[in-house]
């Protein structure tokens, strides 16, 4: 069974771009989580999303949005980008609420 | 709001020994999920064990088994016979029955000397 995919792995910009992240759930899986791993600050929920639709959000600025899409795959949006949105961004999923979350391998980026 | 505290920055372990990890929590709900993960030098997040608030008996995964103490808020890991293997920064995990986040603690980076 494939894991939990991402891509890209690594993606550098530069200050006020945008930046696009994408995730694959796990077959079967229908939740997708999106966490930021930055240094010194651990890892930090972002965005939840379960069926297509956005059911919680972590304390973020709206800059920071995503989707589901019909096949559970999903999307992270990071706009205006800042030189502190650099981290490690993570994107898990699960087969439902309040059960484990099987992660992917992240992506890493870099904002100059 | 919940909270994870880890309150070991770094843990050493000499190869085939014992360790154990700590891990505390602060919560007002009464059922809440725990968890501990592994995350290797190559950033892949592992899931090593699971706990239900619920149940009374402590979860075992082979070599790796944690000591739940609801009313002390305590979830700490036992790791037995450690392997090179082992070596990674292990972060304690608190879901709460209604929610859908998992509330991280700072991580202990485990190493292991052969």
């Amino acid at each position: 069974e494939a894991g939990v995919t991402q891509s890209p792995t690594h993606l550098i910009k530069t200050r006020g771009q945008q930046a696009t992240l994408r995730c694959s759930p796990i077959s079967g899986h229908t939740s997708v989580y999106w966490y930021q791993q930055a240094l010194g600050l651990g890892l930090q929920f972002l965005l939840w999303y379960d069926e297509g639709e956005e059911r919680n959000r972590g304390n973020f600025p709206p800059r920071f949005s995503g989707r589901q899409f019909p096949n559970y795959s999903s999307e992270l949006n990071v706009n205006a980008l800042e030189l502190e949105d650099s981290a490690l961004y993570l994107c898990a999923s699960s087969t439902g609420r309040r059960l484990e979350q099987y992660f992917g391998p992240g992506t890493r980026l870099t904002v100059t | 709001a919940q909270t994870v505290t880890q309150s070991q920055p770094e843990m050493s372990v000499q190869e085939a020994e014992t360790v154990t990890l700590s891990c505390t929590y602060d919560t007002s709900e009464s059922d809440y999920y725990l968890f501990w993960y592994k995350q290797p030098p190559s950033r892949q997040m592992i899931l090593v064990i699971r706990q239900e608030a619920y149940k009374q008996q402590n979860a075992t995964e082979n070599r790796f088994s944690v000591n739940f103490q609801k009313a002390a808020k305590s979830f700490s890991l036992k790791i037995s016979d450690s392997q090179l293997g082992d070596a990674a920064m292990y972060f304690c995990a608190y879901s709460p029955e209604y929610g859908n986040k998992l509330v991280f603690g700072a991580g202990t980076i485990l190493r292991v000397k052969s």
